[in-house]
């Protein structure tokens, strides 16, 4: 079945800081790709997406490319700030489904 | 103008309990779903409604029952309440088509059996 890997947190980094979350799948056909960010205390919003492979989703600063070659749909952020505090899911859908598949979250703590 | 409200925010009852949790959206939205996430913020999907018709059922014990008395509220009612119950529960709502995937979360019901 379909399936998506984080890399595991915590991850605690600095104001200013360039942030990395690595995110995998496995999956039949060509799913979308999503990440959701989680703010404390709140319910999860969609983050960016993208829908065919080399498409390239941003928002907010933060970018991820799909890239069928390595199944790997990387979010990236050059310039954290503390309001980036979240834990933030990588999710899959496959284009016949309702259903999404998320990854585990990977909670990130910026610090000032 | 909230999008997804969910009522109540918290709930905290006693182990065999049954408790309700209800969603409505103001969105317009076709689809609505149910979603548990654990102590480690594990998220995994319960049910899904499309147009009041159930179309996601996964592994949930029988004493979960959704509800979907039209497109814009789906309750969740859960009979004979375990302490592994204990966790955050999300609805969602998604627009038809190609957006659908495209989720919309409430704020979440922090549920506590003891």
């Amino acid at each position: 079945g379909d399936s998506v890997t984080q890399m595991e947190g915590p991850v605690t980094l600095s104001e200013e800081a360039f942030l990395t979350i690595n995110c995998t799948y496995t999956a039949t056909g060509y799913p979308s790709l999503f990440w959701y960010v989680q703010y404390p205390g709140e319910g999860l919003q969609l983050l960016l997406k993208a829908t065919k492979a080399d498409d390239k989703g941003s928002n907010k600063g933060f970018e991820a490319t799909y890239r069928k070659e390595t199944t790997s749909f990387h979010l990236e952020k050059g310039s954290v700030q503390v309001s980036d505090s979240a834990v933030y899911f990588c999710a899959l859908s496959d284009q016949n489904d309702y259903k999404l598949s998320f990854g585990a979250g990977t909670t990130v703590t910026v610090r000032a | 103008d909230t999008a997804v409200s969910q009522t109540p925010k918290y709930l905290v009852t006693q182990m065999g309990n049954d408790k309700s949790i209800k969603c409505e959206q103001n969105l317009g939205h076709d689809t609505m779903y149910w979603y548990k996430q654990d102590s480690k913020k594990f998220l995994k999907i319960m049910f899904s409604y499309n147009n009041k018709e159930l179309i996601i059922n996964e592994t949930v014990p029988n004493r979960f029952s959704p509800k979907s008395p039209d497109k814009a509220h789906l309750n969740l009612h859960i009979n004979s309440l375990e302490l592994g119950d204990s966790a955050v529960y999300f609805c969602a709502s998604s627009p038809p088509g190609a957006l659908r995937n495209e989720q919309f979360f409430g704020p979440g019901t922090r549920l506590t059996v003891l």
